[in-house]
């Protein structure tokens, strides 16, 4: 089982353009997530999904967009990138979003945007 | 929006016991969760509190106080392995989880 997978594991990225970054889980989980990680600021929630076909906005969610057609993929697209979006990102997914259930993180992407 | 404090850094020697403190202010509470990440790598899931009082996994303990706001993340028999960042996470009411930045542990031989 792999359970979350992201690509790229890195990119460099110009300016104004677009990026989808993948994130694909196999362990049927109900609930993904997409953050961010900037040094000095801890992780920050971009946007989620509780299930397939619904998504959600996060504490960061300007300048980001995400579908969740289906239960195992959760792509994030940026759709004209800034170099305030360079940052590493991390996707998740837990079981639901209930109080006990745990997020499980995949490798993350390490994005640079000049 | 959510408040949750860490100490940024702390040092300790192979063998002793570390203790890493999490406060918190958020809308509503529904668990608190602590990971541990190593440099370059996803966080890995250590604990998870939701009822006050010491929950005991091998070496690592965490502690929560709901009416304090508080919780610890205890590190014992420190190895070198253990040298990591160590996230401390409040499920809000939303049931969202937020982060605080991190407490970032040097173990020293």
């Amino acid at each position: 089982i792999a359970g979350i997978t992201q690509a790229p594991t890195s990119q460099i990225l110009a300016a104004g353009r677009r990026m989808t970054l993948r994130c694909t889980q196999d362990m049927r989980h109900n609930a993904m997530y997409w953050y961010r990680q900037d040094l000095g600021l801890g992780l920050r929630l971009i946007h989620y999904s509780n299930t397939a076909g619904t998504t959600g906005k996060g504490e960061v969610p300007d300048g980001y967009s995400v579908s969740r057609a289906n239960t195992d993929d959760f792509p994030l697209t940026l759709a004209s990138a800034v170099p305030s979006q360079t940052s590493v990102y991390f996707c998740a997914s837990s079981e639901g979003e209930g109080q006990g259930d745990t997020q499980y993180f995949g490798p993350g992407t390490r994005l640079t945007v000049l | 929006g959510q408040n949750i404090d860490q100490p940024t850094e702390m040092t300790a020697t192979e063998g002793a016991i570390v203790q890493i403190n999490c406060t918190y202010q958020t809308s509503g509470f529904n668990g608190l969760f602590w990971y541990q990440q190593h440099a370059g790598e996803a966080p890995t899931f250590l604990s998870y509190n939701v009822l006050d009082g010491l929950e005991e996994k091998g070496r690592f303990s965490s502690f929560l106080s709901r009416s304090k706001g508080y919780s610890y993340l205890l590190l014992k028999e420190l190895q070198m392995k253990d040298s990591a960042s160590y996230l401390c996470a409040v499920r809000d009411g939303d049931y969202k989880l937020s982060f605080g930045a991190g407490t970032t542990v040097t173990v020293r031989a």
